[in-house]
């Protein structure tokens, strides 16, 4: 988890409520991503992002908003939650070199929606 | 289409011997990556190995090796040596770099 960071760790929501989750890196990675983590569904990708000022959809990108305004930090919004949202958020992060593809994590958010 | 297929949900293995968790993948993309990570109970997701398409051997990081067996679309994570702290989920991970996908995991118990 080193150098990925996220805000906050843990966080309830009412339904219709909106939220921004923060991932923060100190690696210089141009590549950024955002999954949720459900059981017995593994990880799957939401948004990612291969550069500042680019996002794009991932697998479930239904209901969620990204923006990568500077390098080092990727938002994911949540404008109005629903309980089918309530997961555990990974960020992760990769050079974006090619042929080098190994992703490092954040320590994850875990969101309830009530 | 990509798919990462792990088909035990759940695996037993005695401390000290070796393991094998089960990966297969089905992609179009000429050029990917293979990848296991380690999930404790405490939430963490841990990078263990990871194997490039047109590598010619088999990746191994320290107890970790990844029996990759391009024909068959398999990459098998062989575990040696099983310690006690080997007890997590481990998912098997492919694809290039903007379309990583995740299998839906093993649970590893190692017993003393």
């Amino acid at each position: 988890n080193a150098g990925v960071t996220q805000t906050p760790k843990f966080r309830v929501l009412k339904t219709g409520q909106s939220m921004t989750l923060l991932c923060a890196q100190d690696m210089n990675h141009e590549y950024m991503y955002w999954y949720r983590q459900d059981p017995g569904m593994g990880l799957r990708l939401i948004h990612y992002s291969v550069g500042e000022g680019t996002t794009a959809k991932g697998e479930v990108p239904d209901g969620y908003n990204v923006s990568r305004l500077k390098k080092q930090n990727f938002l994911l919004g949540l404008e109005s939650a629903a309980p089918s949202q309530t997961s555990v958020y990974f960020c992760a992060i990769a050079t974006g070199i090619a042929g080098n593809y190994e992703q490092y994590f954040g320590p994850g958010t875990r969101l309830t929606v009530t | 289409a990509q798919k990462i297929t792990q088909t035990q949900p759940g695996m037993f293995v005695q401390e000290k011997e070796a393991v094998t968790l089960d990966c297969t993948y089905d992609t179009s993309d000429p050029s990917y990556g293979l990848f296991w990570y380690k999930q404790p109970s405490s939430g963490e997701m841990i990078f263990l190995i990871y194997q490039g398409s047109y590598d010619q051997q088999n990746a191994t990081e320290g107890r970790y090796s990844l029996n990759f067996q391009k024909a068959r679309k398999s990459a098998n994570l062989v575990i040696s040596a099983s310690q006690l702290g080997d007890s997590a989920m481990y998912f098997c991970g492919g694809g290039a770099t903007n379309k990583l996908i995740f299998g839906t995991g093993t649970l590893l118990a190692v017993q003393p």
